[in-house]
């Protein structure tokens, strides 16, 4: 059964960065991929970016596009998602989400990570 | 890439159906069969209940189903239950290669 793993709860300053990890367990294809959807408080779904693994090519939502860098580490299973110039609206839950071999939905999500941007 | 348009809010009573529709172009709904649909319950992370239109992920129970007709695909809740009280969310490929989702459709039952 595949599981995705997320780091914990972040608390960061306006201008600064944060790095959000999503370790997978329990695939058995490496020809998945890794996308990153985040939810302000109160707010719906917005997806940010993804990446598969094995091929290491990001692709990003314009709105993110220079901001957020989105990585992985094939030898470990874990992804990445990287934000930086954070500012007071980047305070959200911020979800890893599977997107299997061939298919165009996310199955599997982590639990979230909480990331609050206050000074 | 502008979110997907769904109605705020449905509700119905225990036994009925509803349908939350949702609204897109050729560019993502129209384009594609790829419109995925997701449950969330409050705390809680989104939920995988339709993909590919009307599938149904193994589990889910088939009070669940999904439609599209040109840029709107719909989703249904047959037999309403309380337990489907909860916040649903339809997804869309898109031309850019990207994912965009609807703003979420608040599902209360009477």
């Amino acid at each position: 059964q595949v599981q995705l793993v997320q780091s914990g709860a972040e608390v960061k300053k306006p201008g600064s960065s944060v790095k959000v990890s999503c370790k997978a367990s329990g695939v058995t294809s490496s020809t998945y991929a890794i996308t990153w959807v985040r939810q302000a408080p109160g707010q719906g779904l917005e997806w940010m970016g993804g990446i598969i693994p094995i091929f290491g090519t990001p692709n990003y939502a314009q709105k993110f596009q220079g901001r957020v860098t989105i990585t992985a580490d094939e030898s470990t299973s874990t992804a990445y998602m990287e934000l930086s110039s954070l500012r007071s609206d980047d305070t959200a839950v911020y979800y890893c989400a599977r997107v299997g071999h061939n298919s165009y939905y996310m199955d599997v999500w982590g639990k979230g990570t909480t990331v609050t941007v206050s000074s | 890439q502008s979110a997907l348009t769904q109605p705020a809010s449905v509700s119905g009573s225990p036994g009925q159906s509803i349908t939350i529709s949702c609204t897109g172009t050729s560019s993502d709904v129209g384009g594609y069969n790829y419109v995925s649909w997701y449950q969330q319950h409050p705390g809680k992370a989104p939920e995988l209940m339709i993909y590919d239109v009307f599938k149904r992920p193994s589990g889910v129970s088939n009070r669940f189903s999904g439609s599209k007709s040109g840029n709107t695909a719909s989703l249904t809740i047959s037999g309403l239950q309380a337990e489907d009280e909860a916040d649903y969310y339809c997804n869309s490929y898109t031309s850019s290669s990207t994912w965009v989702f609807g703003g979420g459709t608040k599902v209360t039952v009477l």
